[in-house]
């Protein structure tokens, strides 16, 4: 069975740029998060998903980041425009949803903002 | 915002040494969660806690939810060289969504074989 997938695994970008995220799930997993490393600090949660719709977007930093999951599948996490403080690594993480479930994550996409 | 001092930051070991690192919190938790990160890879959980005072094990790894609810150590035994990585605690606050974690800075460890 496929695990969390991330793409792209890297991307460099210049300031006021504009970069799209894709996550795509473990199959059949209903719950779908994004989080945020910003090289030595801690992973810091952005939003929750439930199938499409946003459960929980209380850590998103700020109007120009942009996450939808169309269709309850797959999500994107857009950021427009890029800023320097924007760079970290982006980790998309999947659970089917009952209490307590297991988060399994993807191994992240590393952005770069010059 | 809330924080976790997870502390040590880094550790260089002997191979067969063993490791503890810990979490604390100025606030409590329902869950505790510990997890590993290898290089190019996202987090792995090794252990779950989810009972204060609970001591549970995974072959040489053994964590325990603090009994004040504000804390939690992983302890591994009898290092090998692929113990190497950054380990991550995290913690779920009473009230707080499944997923909206909060997670420790990181304990990376280093193994001299």
């Amino acid at each position: 069975e496929a695990g969390v997938t991330q793409f792209p695994s890297h991307s460099v970008i210049e300031k006021g740029q504009t970069v799209t995220l894709r996550c795509d799930p473990i199959s059949g997993h209903d719950n779908l998060y994004w989080y945020r490393r910003v090289m030595g600090k801690e992973i810091k949660f952005l939003l929750h998903f439930v199938k499409e719709s946003k459960q929980d977007e209380s850590g998103m930093p700020n109007n120009r980041f942009l996450a939808e999951r169309t269709g309850g599948t797959y999500s994107t996490l857009k950021v427009q425009p890029a800023e320097l403080e924007d760079s970290g690594v982006y980790f998309c993480a999947s659970s089917q949803g009952t209490e307590n479930e297991k988060l399994f994550f993807g191994s992240g996409t590393q952005l770069s903002v010059l | 915002g809330q924080q976790l001092n997870q502390s040590p930051q880094s550790m260089f070991i002997q191979e067969g040494e063993d490791v503890s690192m810990n979490c604390t919190s100025s606030s409590i938790f329902n869950t505790w969660l510990w997890y590993k990160q290898e290089p190019g890879e996202g987090p792995v959980l090794l252990i779950a806690l989810y009972k204060a005072g609970e001591l549970t094990s995974n072959g040489r790894l053994t964590a325990q939810f603090g009994i004040t609810r504000k804390d939690s150590f992983l302890n591994i035994s009898a290092s090998i060289p692929s113990d190497v990585g950054i380990y991550f605690c995290a913690g779920r606050r009473y009230g707080g969504s499944q997923g909206n974690l909060i997670f420790g800075k990181g304990t990376k460890l280093s193994v001299k074989p």
